[in-house]
């Protein structure tokens, strides 16, 4: 069974640094790519950036490049999204999802709920 | 970046009516890489439909998308309680991959 298991759930204060994480599980994890897609509250779904696991190659909507980092570490099948200075506006929902060139988002993580506040 | 508009806003109609969801994109979509996700309260959203026409794993046959080029389509032929949900399309034949702002189907 495919699955895609994140981490729990988060609350910082702006200015800290930030890494959750998104593990595979039934699938070959470097066989697909993992995107990230956020969503802030009460609001749509937003594509952030995907990473390759195969060879870390990585992709960013201009809407995120440079606020945060996709990686991945293959051998523990296990992709990541860091933030070095979160802000209040990261406040929202964050999604890992399996994607292929055919069939877009097929499996979602459950989400990991990043909550930052002074 | 394709900008994808979905209409309409909110929806509502009753148990086995007909449900039919539009998405227009700003410019074709290549390969008709366009996808359809539904999402509960309190969940992820969950793939219907890819490549615009074809249906995920699992999804019943009332569920069907169709269209080409810059519009697009999803129909629920007879809608059960609980299909009552949030609708996305998303298009990811290019970069970056963008969605809809998603239709609310409610129960009337």
């Amino acid at each position: 069974e495919v699955q895609l298991v994140q981490s729990g759930a988060e609350v910082k204060k702006p200015g800290e640094s930030l890494r959750i994480s998104c593990k595979g599980s039934g699938y070959s994890f470097t066989s697909y790519w993992i995107s990230w897609v956020r969503q802030m509250p009460g609001k749509g779904l937003e594509w952030m950036g995907r990473i390759d696991p195969s060879d870390s190659y990585t992709n960013y909507s201009p809407s995120f490049q440079g606020h945060v980092t996709i990686s991945a570490d293959k051998s523990i099948s296990t992709a990541y999204l860091q933030w070095s200075s979160l802000k209040a506006s990261d406040t929202a929902m964050y999604y890992c999802a399996r994607q292929t060139v055919v069939t877009g988002f097929d499996y979602w993580g459950q989400g990991t709920l990043v909550t930052v506040s002074s | 970046e394709i900008v994808l508009t979905q209409s309409p806003g909110t929806l509502s109609l009753s148990p086995g009516e007909r449900a039919t969801l539009s998405c227009r994109a700003s410019q074709s979509v290549s390969s008709s890489y366009l996808a359809w996700y539904q999402q509960k309260p309190g969940q992820a959203p969950r793939l219907l439909i890819y490549g615009a026409s074809s249906r995920a794993t699992g999804i019943p046959d009332r569920f069907s998308g169709s269209g080409s080029g810059t519009d697009f389509t999803l129909t629920i032929s007879r809608l059960e309680p609980e299909d009552f949900a949030v609708y996305y399309c998303q298009q990811y034949g290019s970069s970056p991959n963008t969605f809809g702002q998603g239709t609310r189907l409610e129960i009337k």
